[in-house]
């Protein structure tokens, strides 16, 4: 079956860390995004990518890098310069322009341990 | 910035009761605009999506655009307990890098109790 597939499901990282959450689609989408929420909060977007070898900052991606070598993939690292890393992450693609609304992964829940 | 206000909650219905949910959009040249149910822990799952202005109705569920008063609602007909989550409001904005782009709402808690 086609989808998102996120890991891992939980996640901890010491201070200082960096940690990287995985993010794999074979919808065969070219756009994905990386989205932040915190608790009783709605979604952030931190980066996003509309082709492979390029993607583009959203609106909170300080302390956090990205990268799109292959159209499947969409790996997302929290940086130690992110001060405040606990959230749930969530993934999401989509075709290109497409108005149909997203296709999420099942998330990544990230602590700070 | 462009933005998306979703208003303030939680709400609390009766089950059986008619849920109204609003959204606003800060930019009137939005083209699409999605309702998302997120349950807790979970991700959004979209349920609603309009284009145009007017109603369009699916099941229990009405959504409402109004493009001039910047407005998008969400109406659900006799709530259930099962519809108790978060709803989330997301428009795509238009121009440049933006295309395509969701941004999301803060979400409104929505409990229905028996």
């Amino acid at each position: 079956d086609g989808g998102i597939t996120q890991s891992p499901k939980y996640l901890f990282r010491k201070e200082g860390q960096n940690v990287t959450l995985s993010c794999e689609q074979n919808l065969n989408h070219d756009a994905m995004y990386w989205y932040r929420q915190d608790p009783g909060q709605g979604l952030r977007l931190i980066y996003y990518s509309q082709i492979v070898n390029d993607f583009q900052k959203g609106d909170i991606a300080e302390g956090y890098s990205v990268s799109r070598e292959k159209k499947e993939s969409f790996p997302l690292t929290v940086t130690s310069a992110q001060k405040n890393p606990t959230a749930f992450y969530l993934c999401a693609s989509s075709i290109y322009g497409d108005s149909y609304g997203y296709t999420f992964g099942s998330g990544t829940r990230l602590t700070v341990v | 910035q462009k933005e998306v206000e979703q208003n303030s909650g939680p709400l609390s219905v009766p089950e059986g009761a008619i849920a109204s949910l609003n959204c606003t959009y800060s930019d009137r040249g939005s083209q699409s605009f999605f309702w998302y149910r997120q349950y807790s822990g979970k991700s959004p799952e979209l349920i609603m999506s309009i284009y145009s202005n007017g109603d369009k109705e699916d099941g229990r569920f009405t959504a409402q655009l109004n493009k001039a008063s910047q407005y998008v609602s969400l109406l659900i007909r006799d709530s259930q307990p099962s519809d108790s989550a978060t709803y989330l409001c997301a428009v795509t904005f238009t121009g440049g890098t933006s295309y395509g782009k969701l941004t999301f709402g803060q979400g409104t808690i929505l409990t229905v109790h028996p």
